[in-house]
């Protein structure tokens, strides 16, 4: 079946810094790949969609500019939050769907916390 | 706005009893539905997708669809301690993302 990987699984940063998560899908090409967030006992509320070869689509109230998205190639795409800040500690989930397929892959997901 | 509905609970069932998970969803026009089995601190994996009305089985799992009420379901006959997870509905409209609910916390107690 299909496998996305995910790094890293969890990461410490101080505030200010910026942190880089890739999202990789191993066995199969990707054009679409989504970025979600969860907070603890909350849902997935979907970030943006990260389309190969071109800008990501972001969700009302998420800023692109904090939120870095690249999607350089059909087997990665990496988000990358800058300038992070504690209000960002979260679990960070990407997403992807092989194509011909219908159930959407999720990657093991990053524990990301700011001090 | 699309919408997805589900009971937080927890639902506490005992162990072989059948556990049934509800989801209700806005838009008519949602047209492929899945069930995502989420572990603490794990990310979601695929139990399984439906896209027409009735029944759809795979092992202990039976998913339940019913578009004119807008509604699916989820049944786990014999339920095992190790289905003790939360239990996320999603579901999809032509080519946009997967909506999410909030997702159902199923305690099985041994």
């Amino acid at each position: 079946g299909a496998v996305v990987s995910q790094h890293p699984s969890w990461v410490i940063c101080k505030s200010g810094t910026s942190v880089k998560i890739e999202c990789r899908s191993l066995d199969f090409q990707a054009t679409t790949m989504f970025w979600y967030r969860q907070f603890p006992k909350q849902s997935l509320m979907l970030m943006a969609t990260s389309n190969e070869g071109s800008k990501a689509t972001y969700e009302q109230g998420v800023e692109k500019d904090k939120f870095l998205i690249n999607h350089a190639s059909l087997t990665l795409s990496t988000l990358t939050v800058t300038s992070a800040h504690p209000e960002d500690s979260s679990f960070y989930i990407c997403s992807a769907r092989e194509s011909g397929g219908y159930g959407y892959t999720f990657g093991s997901g990053t524990r990301l916390t700011v001090v | 706005q699309k919408e997805v509905e589900q009971n937080s609970g927890p639902l506490s069932v005992p162990e072989g009893a059948i556990a049934s998970l509800n989801c209700t969803y806005s838009d008519r026009g949602s047209q492929s539905f899945f069930w995502y089995r989420q572990y603490s601190g794990k990310s979601p994996e695929l139990i399984m997708f439906i896209y027409s009305n009735g029944d759809k089985e795979d092992g202990r799992f039976t998913a339940q669809l019913n578009k004119a009420s807008q509604y699916v379901s989820l049944l786990i006959r014999d339920s095992q301690p190790s289905d003790s997870a939360t239990y996320l509905c999603a579901v999809k409209l032509g080519n946009t993302p997967l909506v999410f609910g909030k997702g159902t916390r199923l305690s099985v107690i041994a």
